[in-house]
């Protein structure tokens, strides 16, 4: 079993659709998180969750709506998207800090991602 | 406010040798830490490398190797005996200590490298 599972890999949706994104951590983490890739960008942090409680939304539409039921889950619930949206969505997850140190040195762990296409 | 910059949008190196990828970054914290991740064209993210900010020595694991240079804020990854496996897009990220293990992790813009038979 992989650390951090993806589903569906590959999604074709209209703008009126609404459709879900699925990720499961099998890594026992605490934190989990989800991050858009566009062509030719770097990495955009969306959605933090830790401990299920969602700690940062870093100005995502609203039409993006993410669901954490339990430290292990995290969903991305889509509906009317728009075409800037299709991207590449990655989930991650990362386990707690080491007590004695004075660096972040958790790394996040990440899925396959989902390949979205929006009509 | 923390920045990662890549500069190489692009990197060709033979087989067999080694290659430098550059990463530097800008933040006020004192406490932060870098990775490096690989990311082949399937798409998946796989971690390779941390540097603390406070490690005396600079990390290594296996055929990876991070220059860092703190002073010139600057974590360059180091790949030697590149392999064709190797050809991939490779990012630099930061996060700072103060956020703790939910920190946001900034990532740089990227590097593809090629490796040639």
């Amino acid at each position: 079993e992989t650390g951090v599972t993806q589903t569906p890999r590959h999604l074709v949706m209209g703008m009126t659709n609404k459709k879900s994104l699925k990720c499961e951590q099998h890594l026992g983490h605490n934190a989990m998180y989800w991050y858009k890739q566009s062509a030719k960008k770097p990495l955009e942090l969306m959605f933090v969750y830790n401990f299920k409680e969602q700690t940062e939304n870093n100005s995502v539409p609203s039409r993006f709506s993410p669901e954490c039921p339990n430290s292990s889950h995290l969903f991305l619930h889509l509906h009317t998207l728009q075409p800037e949206d299709s991207a590449l969505y990655l989930c991650a997850s990362s386990g707690p800090e080491e007590k004695d140190r004075k660096s972040s040195n958790q790394p996040q762990h990440f899925g396959d991602g989902t390949r979205l296409s929006i009509l | 406010a923390q920045k990662i910059t890549q500069t190489q949008p692009g990197m060709f190196v033979q087989e067999k040798e080694a290659v430098t990828l550059d990463c530097t970054y800008d933040t006020s914290d004192p406490s932060y830490g870098l990775f490096w991740y690989k990311q082949p064209s399937s798409g998946e993210m796989i971690f390779l490398i941390y540097q603390g900010s406070y490690d005396q020595q600079n990390a290594t694991e296996g055929r990876y190797s991070l220059n860092f240079q703190k002073a010139r804020k600057s974590a360059n990854l180091v790949i030697s005996a590149s392999q064709l496996g190797d050809s991939a897009m490779y990012f630099c990220a930061m996060r700072d200590r103060l956020r703790g293990n939910t920190g946001k992790l900034i990532f740089g813009q990227g590097t593809t490298l090629q490796v040639k038979p």
